[in-house]
C-alpha cells in the first residue's frame, strides 16, 4: 500500500495567518490526491480533489499543489471555521489511503 | 439534496457480527460507486471497502477481507456492510461514501454522519 505522510501533526496558528500542510506520498501518485477537512463529531468534508481543483462551495482561501510525492494544502488567510483536522488521501488505485491528519489549532 | 444516513451499530461481542446499512437519497443512487470508511476513535481515516455501481467490482482493506462483505440494493437506494468474526480493533465510526464521479475515482464528495462500531466482551 502507498503510505501517506502529513506533517505537522499539529499547528497552532490565528485567525488571518496564513497555514500551509504538507502530504508526502512513499511513491508517485501523479495528481491524484485530495485534502478533506473534519471537525469534531462530523464526517469529513471534501475540500481539493486531483490535487489542485477546488470542490464546489469550498471557499477560495484554500487551495491545494503538488504532484508526483510531494502535495501542499494551504488556507490563504485562517477563518475561525478553519480550525479542524485535515486529511490527505491519495486515490492512485483503489486500494486508497490517507494521511494520519494535520489539527489546526488556535493559538 | 444528497443525503447518506448509516444505520446498524452496536456493541458486539469479539467474534460476533453485525450488519450495517446505509439509506442513500437525493441522487441516483444506481449510477455511483459506494464505499465505507472507518475511523478508530481519536485515530484516522481508514478505507474499508469499494463497490461499484452495478456490484460487478468489489474491493476490500487486507485488514477486513475474508470477514466483511459490502453488498447494495440499487431498487431500494441502500448500502450494507456484513461484518463478521468481529475483533477489538474493528471498532469504530463507519461511514458510508460517495464516489465522487459516476466514472469510478475513488475520492469521496458525499459521506454519511457515521455509525459507532464497539466490539468489546
Amino acid at each position: 500500500d502507498i503510505q501517506m505522510t502529513q506533517s505537522p501533526s499539529t499547528l497552532s496558528a490565528s485567525v488571518g495567518d496564513r497555514v500551509t500542510i504538507t502530504c508526502r506520498a512513499s511513491q508517485s501518485i501523479s495528481s491524484w490526491l485530495a485534502w478533506y477537512q473534519q471537525k469534531p463529531g462530523k464526517a469529513p468534508k471534501l475540500l481539493i480533489y486531483k490535487a489542485s481543483g477546488l470542490e464546489s462551495g469550498v471557499p477560495s482561501r484554500f487551495s491545494g499543489s503538488g504532484s508526483g510525492t510531494e502535495f501542499t494544502l494551504t488556507i490563504s488567510s485562517l477563518q475561525p471555521d478553519d480550525f479542524a483536522t485535515y486529511y490527505c488521501q491519495q486515490y492512485n488505485s483503489y486500494s486508497v489511503t490517507f494521511g494520519q491528519g494535520t489539527k489546526v489549532e488556535i493559538k | 439534496e444528497v443525503q447518506l444516513v448509516e444505520s446498524g451499530g452496536g456493541l458486539v461481542q469479539p467474534g460476533g457480527s453485525l450488519r450495517l446499512s446505509c439509506a442513500a437519497s437525493g441522487f441516483t443512487f444506481s449510477s455511483y460507486s459506494m464505499n465505507w470508511v472507518r475511523q478508530a476513535p481519536g485515530k484516522g481515516l481508514e478505507w474499508v471497502s469499494y463497490i461499484s455501481s452495478s456490484s460487478s467490482t468489489i474491493y476490500y482493506a487486507d485488514s477486513v477481507k475474508g470477514r466483511f462483505t459490502i453488498s447494495r440494493d440499487n431498487a431500494k437506494n441502500s448500502l450494507f456492510l456484513q461484518m463478521n468474526s468481529l475483533r477489538a480493533e474493528d471498532t469504530a465510526v463507519y461511514y458510508c461514501a460517495r464516489d465522487r464521479t459516476i466514472t469510478p475515482q475513488y475520492y469521496f464528495d458525499y459521506w454519511g454522519q457515521g455509525t459507532l462500531v464497539t466490539v468489546s466482551s
